[in-house]
């Protein structure tokens, strides 16, 4: 089993719904990370949780909004779904004293 | 936030050693350097870190210039595997990891 897991792992949504996208791990990680990449570009950082109780902005956090439900999950929701918010998005967890991050298989979602 | 320069892409042929390379003139003292690679249609892995000395592990070997202004990923053998998106971060841990548009290696049998 992975150990970063999202779900769905593709979804085709129409403009203006919203929708939700869950990561779970197993790692027992504090940290957790919420990217996105478009085509041909590097992934940038959404959101991102240091523990249950905290969560901050990354550089494009427009239009998203997340919540950590335990220490394992961390969704991401888009409240009204835009076209140009069609594109790969990463989960992510990370060690502090290991200074290694563990990302999930991505989630491709287009929005119609 | 430092950034980092590499090559679009490169190439290699199978069981040859690769190196790629990675320009940081603008590094802080508590940036580590941090390599990722994404293979096709995966998330992106860890491959190695450091700080100021050379490391090694399983994956590969990262050189890291005595005044920390460059670097240089090494595989030591390429695999048709290894055939991925080599990214080179710097941050002072794994927080906001900001990945550039990375080196994007072909290996050929």
């Amino acid at each position: 089993d992975a150990d970063v897991t999202q779900t769905p792992r593709n979804r085709i949504t129409k403009t203006g719904k919203r929708i939700m996208l869950e990561c779970s791990q197993t790692k027992g990680h504090d940290r957790m990370y919420w990217y996105r990449q478009d085509p041909g570009l590097g992934l940038r950082l959404i959101y991102y949780s240091f523990d249950v109780k905290d969560i901050n902005k990354g550089e494009i956090s427009d239009g998203y909004s997340v919540s950590r439900q335990a220490q394992a999950k961390f969704s991401l929701s888009l409240e009204s779904a835009i076209p140009n918010q069609t594109a790969l998005y990463f989960c992510a967890t990370s060690d502090l004293l290991s200074r290694k991050a563990f990302f999930g298989q991505g989630t491709r979602l287009t929005v119609v | 936030d430092a950034k980092t320069t590499q090559p679009n892409s490169m190439e290699s042929n199978e069981e040859e050693p690769v190196h790629l390379p990675c320009n940081h003139s603008t590094i802080s003292g508590t940036d580590y350097i941090h390599w990722y690679r994404q293979l096709p249609s995966q998330g992106p892995e860890y491959v190695i870190h450091g700080l100021t000395s050379n490391v090694n592990n399983r994956m590969a070997s990262l050189a890291i210039a005595e005044d920390r202004k460059s670097s240089t990923l090494i595989l030591h053998r390429a695999t048709l595997r290894d055939a991925a998106v080599y990214y080179c971060i710097l941050s002072p841990n794994t927080d906001k990891l900001i990945f550039g548009t990375g080196t994007r290696l072909q290996v050929f049998p």
